[in-house]
């Protein structure tokens, strides 16, 4: 059990409403990581963080942005949620030998 | 950049061996990765392999990595049903992990 966790674990909302996501850990671990899991596309990087305050896009970023205000926190959030950003959402964490652990996952719906 | 493939399905009996198989284009990546992941779980870091390895052996898991032909494996001995899930290959790219599609394994009794 890698100490991370995701809030909430399920969430359903309207188009053009914000959403946040919370991932917290308790291991300390400098670099995290959001991404998201679509049937036919695997994994995709949304963003990542490197420290507080230090962050930086990954592959499919647009209509997201991050924040990271402390080492156990960092937040994805949906300006104006669309029908394209239902997905399941998953947040790690880096090791020492770069291997990632992931969190539980996050099922959202845009309707 | 990388890419990473990985044969979509396979499907094996219980007590049989599971071959799960991923070849990649480039990468200096130092450690490669197996993932597992059951429905409706996140990833589980399964086992890894030091890249001037070629083969790690962990219980019933065992890693082969041929880095002339970039192929990873991943051998699963006396599969059991319990071991349904899909399995992801990964490997270190530029400040992230590259994932391959994954592979769903059945195992039927």
């Amino acid at each position: 059990d890698a100490g991370i966790t995701q809030s909430p674990r399920h969430k359903v909302t309207e188009t053009g409403t914000p959403v946040t996501l919370r991932c917290h850990q308790t291991e300390n671990h400098r670099y995290m990581y959001w991404y998201r899991q679509d049937p036919g596309h695997g994994l995709r990087l949304i963003h990542y963080s490197y420290g507080v305050k230090d962050t930086d896009k990954g592959e499919v970023s647009d209509g997201y942005s991050v924040s990271r205000s402390k080492t156990e926190d960092f937040l994805l959030t949906l300006e104006s949620a669309t029908s394209s950003q239902t997905s399941v959402y998953f947040c790690a964490i880096s090791g020492d030998r770069d291997e990632q652990y992931f969190g539980p996952g996050t099922r959202l719906t845009v309707t | 950049g990388e890419d990473v493939e990985q044969s979509l399905f396979l499907s094996v009996r219980e007590g049989d061996s599971s071959v799960i198989n991923c070849t990649y284009t480039d990468s200096s990546s130092t450690y490669l990765y197996w993932y597992k992941q059951e429905p409706g779980a996140g990833l589980q870091l399964l086992t890894y392999i030091f890249s001037n390895m070629d083969m790690k052996q962990d219980q019933r898991l065992t890693v082969l990595l041929n880095k002339k032909d970039k192929h990873l494996s991943l051998r699963i001995a006396d599969t059991q049903t319990g071991d349904s899930a899909i399995y992801f290959c990964a490997l270190k790219g530029f400040q992230k992990l590259v994932f391959g599609t994954g592979t769903r394994l059945l195992v039927s009794p």
